[in-house]
């Protein structure tokens, strides 16, 4: 079965500055989805960024990037410049393309991340 | 606009009294699913539906049942609501191709008393 970890329950970072959220999944699968979901205060849940397994180059979103290493099975998220309103808590996300009618997506227990002004 | 609606935002409950937690999206998404957030524990999938009359259970779906009788709703039912069901809850949908984002609505948080 797949497994996600996030092995950093809170974290903190000074404005400006930049932080590594890091998050670790199990699979045998070769083909399958990594997501980043952030949660805000309000509790909905935004996607950042999202990284297909079979593409070698890593994800880009501003000032958001991923670390993706799939023969380490690790997919950590890089915020640059941090600001404020990145407080939130951040989730790591594993989805497997359907077979078999199975579709399913599988989260982390969550970083949270407070911005320090 | 593209989203996912769900209602109520906000109930406290009693233990016991059967209620719905609605789910409806505009996006002709045929894949929908009802996850529960707890502290600790991060989005655990209660039930899934892959299409109209097509649903399956998640990893916890005991205790709640669901039903798809068309493409755009997909509402949560609680029989008989228990304390250990309080918790804050997301509908979600996507499109059923692999890889494709799943939108969330925006909560909603249960009390049961």
């Amino acid at each position: 079965a797949q497994t996600v970890t996030q092995s950093q329950p809170e974290m903190s970072v000074q404005e400006a500055e930049t932080v590594t959220l890091s998050c670790t999944y199990d699979t045998s699968e070769s083909n399958y989805y990594l997501f980043w979901y952030k949660q805000p205060p309000s509790r909905q849940m935004i996607l950042v960024i999202r990284q297909e397994a079979y593409k070698q180059q890593n994800a880009t979103e501003n000032r958001f990037s991923v670390n993706f290493q799939k023969a380490a099975k690790s997919f950590s998220l890089k915020i640059s410049d941090s600001q404020l309103g990145d407080t939130a808590m951040y989730f790591c996300a594993f989805m497997k393309p359907p077979t078999s009618g199975t579709y399913k997506y599988i989260f982390g227990t969550g970083t949270r991340l407070k911005v320090l002004a | 606009e593209a989203q996912v609606t769900q209602n109520p935002r906000y109930l406290i409950t009693v233990t016991g009294k059967k209620l719905t937690v609605t789910c409806s999206q505009n996006m002709n998404h045929e894949y929908m699913s009802w996850y529960r957030q707890d502290p600790g524990l991060g989005l655990r999938q209660i039930y899934y539906s892959m299409n109209v009359e097509v649903t399956d259970k998640g990893d916890v779906p005991e205790g709640y049942k669901v039903s798809r009788k068309e493409k755009r709703n997909f509402p949560l039912i609680l029989e008989s609501p228990s304390p250990n069901q309080t918790s804050l809850y997301f509908c979600a949908s996507s499109l059923r191709q692999g890889g494709n984002t799943i939108y969330f609505g925006e909560g909603s948080w249960l009390t049961v008393v």
